[in-house]
């Protein structure tokens, strides 16, 4: 199974800040690679996928980079509805994986 | 627009069995695969497996062959997942997602509780 690793764990920042998730992949996985929010009690939201392919109805703040191995999830300017758990998945192959998540939270 | 409404909250005893179901609107059901994913408490998410709403074919985790059962009923638009022989570990948020590559719509969760 392909392992990801998310870092930091969490992350405390003051809204405003501009800020970086990082996600790491055991091997390579092209850039089958997405991103998603999750607020408490709340499904999982995608906000990136493919690693910087853009989705409708997100925000312009959050982008996404990366291919093989790295990829790195950019929030501009933090806005306090941004603060909750951020979770990385790879589908580049079976089966399919999470991150442990990074907590964005309010210093 | 899509929706994926999920059954409620279930109780049930160790040992014994529970089916849940995700009912969805807004979109030709038989083109797409249904995911189903756990979230146990506080932790990271699995993959449970992946059904094909148009012919049913599945595609499993592994980890959890023997326990999770994925079926649909096309007729009514509805993906289940049935959950055999529970312990305290399948207590969890159980989310159905359709998957297109990536997981771009997710139900709303139900929780399973296992408990005595």
């Amino acid at each position: 199974d392909i392992m990801l690793t998310q870092s930091p764990a969490t992350l405390s920042v003051t809204p405003g800040e501009s800020i970086s998730l990082s996600c790491r992949a055991s091997q390579s996985i092209s850039t089958n690679l997405h991103w998603y929010q999750q607020k408490p009690n709340e499904s999982p939201r995608v906000l990136i996928k493919y690693a910087s392919q853009t989705i409708s109805g997100i925000p312009s703040r959050f982008s996404g980079s990366g291919s093989g191995t790295d990829f790195t999830l950019n929030i501009n300017r933090v806005e306090p509805e941004d603060f909750s758990v951020y979770y990385c998945q790879q589908s580049n192959s079976w089966p399919l994986t999470f991150g442990s998540g990074t907590k964005l939270e309010i210093k | 627009e899509v929706q994926l409404q999920q059954s409620g909250a279930e109780l049930v005893k160790p040992g014994a069995s529970v089916k849940l179901s995700c009912k969805t609107s807004g979109y030709t059901f038989s083109n797409y695969y249904m995911s189903w994913l756990k979230q146990m408490p506080g932790q990271n998410i699995e993959w449970i497996g992946n059904i094909y709403g148009g012919n049913g074919g599945t595609g499993y985790n592994q980890k959890f062959k023997g326990k999770a059962t994925l079926t649909v009923d096309k007729s009514s638009s509805t993906a289940y997942m049935d959950l055999s022989s529970l312990t305290s570990e399948d207590s969890a948020v159980y989310f159905c997602a359709r998957w297109s590559g990536w997981f771009a719509y997710w139900g709303q969760g139900t929780l399973v509780t296992v408990s005595s």
